[in-house]
């Protein structure tokens, strides 16, 4: 069974700080896909990647695809309180099912 | 309504009891998903509907049973549930079973007393 584990599981920054959030797996996936769940929503598609080494941004976010596509990153530049919420990776298996990571809790401070 | 949506958001059951989630989506897609969403754990995907057939059923107990009348309706009809069902349970569509973008409803959150 394929795991996606995602680091840190909770992160409190201020408003304005960098930060990164990472998204591990010893498999490799044919794609892998960033979800934003705010409380009493449910999840929400920010990106996916498909390619090796792929980068796509989306105003202040940044997400990379490894190389070996079995690991990922989102980078947030100037953290908003907006930005606040649980950040989900999910990675495609070969039949398409999708394999979750538990999540990072993100909360930024105005 | 838009999107996909979820009643009731909120459910207290007793173990005994008999209750029902809804799901409704609006986005003329074919596929259907049930998911359990528990804190610090990944989703879990439970039930799968393409075209109205069960296509997934992912070792979910019997206590839970889905039902699936047409591509716009999912239920999942709860009976007898423990308390570590406790959890929110989350409805999704797609144009295709896993081949599209999931769109998720905004769940409803289930404690079992």
């Amino acid at each position: 069974t394929q795991l996606l584990e995602q680091s840190p599981q909770f992160l409190s920054i201020q408003e304005g700080e960098n930060l990164t959030v990472y998204c591990n797996s010893s498999s490799v996936f044919s794609s892998l896909q960033w979800y934003r769940q705010e409380p009493g929503e449910g999840p929400v598609l920010l990106v996916t990647v498909v390619t090796g080494g792929e980068v796509k941004k989306l105003k202040r976010l940044t997400f990379q695809f490894g190389d070996a596509r079995k690991d990922s990153s989102l980078h947030i530049t100037a953290a908003q309180p907006g930005d606040t919420g649980l950040y989900l990776c999910a990675g495609a298996e070969s039949n398409y099912q999708l394999i979750w990571g538990a999540g990072t809790k993100l909360i930024i401070k105005p | 309504e838009t999107g996909v949506t979820q009643t009731p958001r909120h459910l207290v059951m007793g173990m005994t009891n008999k209750k029902s989630l809804k799901c409704e989506q609006h986005l003329g897609h074919n596929a259907m998903y049930w998911y359990k969403q528990s804190a610090k754990k990944p989703l879990e995907l439970m039930f799968v509907y393409n075209f109205k057939e069960q296509t997934e059923n992912n070792s979910v107990p019997s206590r839970f049973s889905p039902e699936c009348p047409n591509s716009s309706h999912l239920f999942l009809h709860l009976h007898t549930l423990q308390p570590e069902d406790s959890a929110l349970y989350l409805c999704a569509s797609s144009g295709l079973a896993f081949t599209d973008t999931q769109y998720f409803g905004p769940g409803t959150r289930l404690t079992v007393l």
